[in-house]
């Protein structure tokens, strides 16, 4: 059973840059039929897709955050990562990370951390 | 971007209704439509994939049909553990987009 477990600071201050790590278990980042993917839910409101990351490095944003956001992946710890810089309180959400069949749907899912952005 | 909208926008229901949750996408994405049980601190669960393939492990009361722009999930008959939020999620173009949400709540 795949499990991700998603793991960064909960409190981000205005302007700063959010980090967070997914660790992947059952599974490997190296797989070359997933794709690795960042997910958010503001409070109160619906989730938006942020991006994904292909175990060869190929990346794809959404073009709303695309110039704040990096994904990577490290095949050596099993886990891939999210930078989103310039934050305001509008990026104040609940973060999951979760594995892509290929470049389309997740199937997979963490529980979601909770990142405020507040000084 | 495609805009998915997502119908209604919550629900109450009995234990053994029928339920059926509508999705709309603004233009064609084929079958390229996934369907998730999203519950409080819980990670989401995939039940649906290319608009009417059962996820394995989920039980056969989900169902999911549609093609083009309209799409539906049905419950054949509501257990317990289903009052959750459900969201569509069209995969056919970047950026992936979701439905607003449907919350079936008890009635």
């Amino acid at each position: 059973q795949v499990q991700l477990q998603e793991s960064g600071p909960g409190l981000v201050k205005p302007s700063e840059t959010l980090s967070l790590t997914c660790t992947v278990s059952g599974g490997s980042v190296s797989s070359g039929s997933y794709y690795w993917s960042w997910i958010r839910q503001p409070p109160g409101k619906g989730l938006e897709w942020i991006g994904y990351i292909s175990y060869s490095g190929n990346t794809n944003y959404n073009p709303s955050l695309k110039s704040r956001v990096t994904v990577s992946v490290d095949t050596s710890k099993n886990q891939f990562s999210l930078k989103l810089s310039s934050v305001t309180a509008a990026d104040t959400a609940v973060y999951h990370c979760a594995r892509g069949v290929g470049s389309s749907y997740p199937d997979y899912w963490g529980q979601g951390t909770l990142v405020t952005v507040s000084s | 971007d495609i805009q998915m909208t997502q119908s209604p926008s919550s629900l109450s229901a009995s234990i053994g209704d029928r339920v059926t949750i509508t999705c709309r996408a603004s233009q064609s994405i084929g079958r390229y439509l996934s369907w998730y049980q999203h519950k409080p601190g819980i990670a989401p669960n995939l039940l649906i994939f290319a608009a009417s393939s059962l996820q394995s492990g989920v039980p056969s009361r989900f169902s999911g049909s549609g093609s083009g722009t309209d799409f539906t999930l049905t419950i054949s008959s509501l257990q317990p553990e289903d009052f959750a939020t459900y969201y569509c999620l069209q995969s056919y173009s970047s950026p992936l987009t979701f439905g607003g949400g449907t919350k079936v709540e008890i009635k």
